[in-house]
C-alpha cells in the first residue's frame, strides 16, 4: 500500500524558516517524481514545487522560487521542502503528492494526509 | 500560465442526478493533459481522471471524462451521497502545473 507521511508543519514567524519532510512506503521510491502541492484555508490547491525521480530537475510557482528549496534523498524514500523567508500567504495545509511518471508532468495519483504551517506573529 | 476556469462554482443536486462539471483552459491542452480530483474534508485529493478520459484504478464507471483543447467536461452519471465533495481539474500538459478552482457539488 502506497504511503505518503508528511512532517514538520508548525506555527512559525514572518520571516522565519522550517523544513518538511515525507516519508514515502509501498512502492518503488525512486521511479517517480515527487511534488508538493498546497491548499490556504478556505482555498482550491496549489502546485508548489516538483522535482524529478532522481533530483536533476526542480520547479517551483513563481511565489516561491529563490525561497523554498525541494530535494529528495532516494536511499531514505524520502521528499523535503525547505522553506525560507516565510510569509504569511504561505500559510496552508502542504500535501506530499507521488506523480504517476519520473518527470513530474503527469497525473497525481497519489497524495499524503497534509501538513499545517501557520505563519503568523 | 494556463489558467483553468472551472464552472459552475457550486452545484446543488440529489442522489441519483446527473453532475456535469466544466474546466476550460486559457490555451490549448495539444496533448490534453488534463486530469480530475475529487477533495473530501479532512481526506487527501484522490485521482478520478487522467488524460482527460481515462478513468484511474478503482475509479468507479459512472464518472467519466471528456473533451479536448480547451474544454473539458468531468460527469458524473448518477450520484451516490460519497459523490457529495469538491471536484478540481488540473493540467499536466504545459509548465507550471495548474488547477482550476474547484467546483463544490453539493446536496440540494
Amino acid at each position: 500500500e502506497v504511503q505518503l507521511v508528511e512532517s514538520g508543519g508548525v506555527v512559525v514567524q514572518p520571516g522565519g524558516s522550517l523544513r518538511l519532510s515525507c516519508s514515502a512506503s509501498g512502492f518503488t521510491f525512486d521511479d517517480h517524481a515527487m511534488l508538493w502541492v498546497r491548499q490556504a484555508p478556505g482555498k482550491g490547491l496549489e502546485w508548489v514545487s516538483l522535482i524529478n525521480w532522481d533530483g536533476s530537475h526542480t520547479s517551483y510557482r513563481d511565489s516561491v522560487k529563490g525561497r523554498f528549496s525541494i530535494s529528495r534523498d532516494n536511499s531514505k524514500d524520502s521528499l523535503y521542502l525547505q522553506m525560507n523567508s516565510l510569509r504569511p500567504e504561505d500559510t496552508a495545509l502542504y500535501y506530499c503528492v507521488r506523480a504517476h511518471d519520473s518527470t513530474g508532468y503527469s497525473n497525481l495519483n497519489y497524495w499524503g494526509q497534509g501538513t499545517l504551517v501557520t505563519v503568523s506573529s | 500560465e494556463v489558467v483553468l476556469t472551472q464552472s459552475p462554482g457550486t452545484l446543488s443536486l440529489s442522489p441519483g442526478e446527473r453532475a456535469t462539471l466544466s474546466c476550460g483552459a486559457s490555451q490549448s491542452l495539444t496533448r490534453n493533459y488534463l486530469a480530475w480530483y475529487q477533495h473530501k474534508p479532512g481526506q487527501a485529493p484522490r485521482v478520478l481522471i487522467y488524460s482527460a478520459s481515462n478513468r484511474a484504478s478503482g475509479i468507479p464507471d459512472r464518472f467519466s471524462g471528456s473533451g479536448s483543447g480547451t474544454d473539458f467536461t468531468l460527469t458524473i452519471s448518477r450520484l451516490e451521497p460519497e459523490d457529495f465533495a469538491v471536484y478540481y481539474c488540473q493540467q499536466y500538459d504545459a509548465s507550471p502545473l495548474t488547477f482550476g478552482g474547484g467546483t463544490k457539488v453539493e446536496i440540494k
